[in-house]
């Protein structure tokens, strides 16, 4: 199994709505990441996890949460978030060593929009 | 600071033409490197990545890409290109995280490939 799967694949939530995105692969990588993509945009880091432990976190505002209750799994936990928020959410794992982005696999995504 | 420069916003090229993609980097060590591509509404797929070595790279759907450390560039190749190959590819360039490891990527602002048939 290559797969990082995410869900949902599509979300549509209100500024005063609580949601979570979830994330989750069975190849044994013990490094897991959030990146957002705005429309016609690069993909922008925001959460690296490392053995279950938060590694990085590129100063994302508050209203998004990381979890990472198990090394299969990774949730983002959102809470009054803003209209600007409205971008594709894609999860990646890999292999934590040294140059762990040496192979980073990437699920489809959580194209979320914020109204 | 890391970054990543890809010239071309959108390339049209028809199909069974060759193909080229330009991405410049700018790193003080020598760089990890990527190419990756994504399909409308999907998430990205690595197609080759140089770290060391041999600075011709082969990777997966016939690209190849060419480290020129005296140009700062990794530009992607196809001799021919399909229709299938319409999408976007950024290149990438490995940065350090916290705590040393090489753990974050920084891409480039992506080339939208159009083939025409």
């Amino acid at each position: 199994d290559t797969e990082v799967t995410q869900t949902p694949k599509h979300l549509v939530m209100g500024m005063t709505n609580k949601k979570s995105l979830k994330c989750e692969q069975h190849m044994g990588h013990r490094a897991m990441y959030w990146y957002k993509q705005k429309a016609k945009k690069p993909p922008e880091l925001m959460f690296v996890y490392s053995y279950e432990k938060l590694s990085i976190n590129e100063s994302v505002p508050s209203r998004f949460s990381p979890e990472c209750p198990n090394s299969s799994l990774l949730n983002l936990h959102l809470h009054a978030l803003q209209p600007e928020d409205s971008a594709l959410y894609l999860c990646a794992s890999s292999q934590d060593r040294g140059v762990s982005i040496e192979k980073l696999f990437f699920g489809s995504g959580t194209q979320l929009s914020v109204l | 600071a890391q970054s990543v420069t890809q010239p071309d916003i959108h390339i049209t090229v028809s199909e069974g033409a060759s193909l080229e993609l330009r991405c410049n980097y700018s790193y003080g060590a020598t760089p990890y490197l990527f190419w990756y591509v994504q399909s409308p509404g999907q998430g990205l797929q690595l197609l080759l990545k140089y770290f060391s070595g041999d600075t011709l790279v082969q990777g997966i759907k016939g690209f190849e890409a060419e480290f020129k450390r005296s140009q700062s560039s990794f530009n992607l190749r196809k001799p021919s290109v399909h229709w299938s190959d319409a999408a976007e590819y950024f290149c990438a360039v490995g940065a350090r995280g916290y705590g040393g490891a090489t753990n974050k990527l920084i891409f480039g602002t992506g080339t939208l490939l159009a083939v025409q048939p």
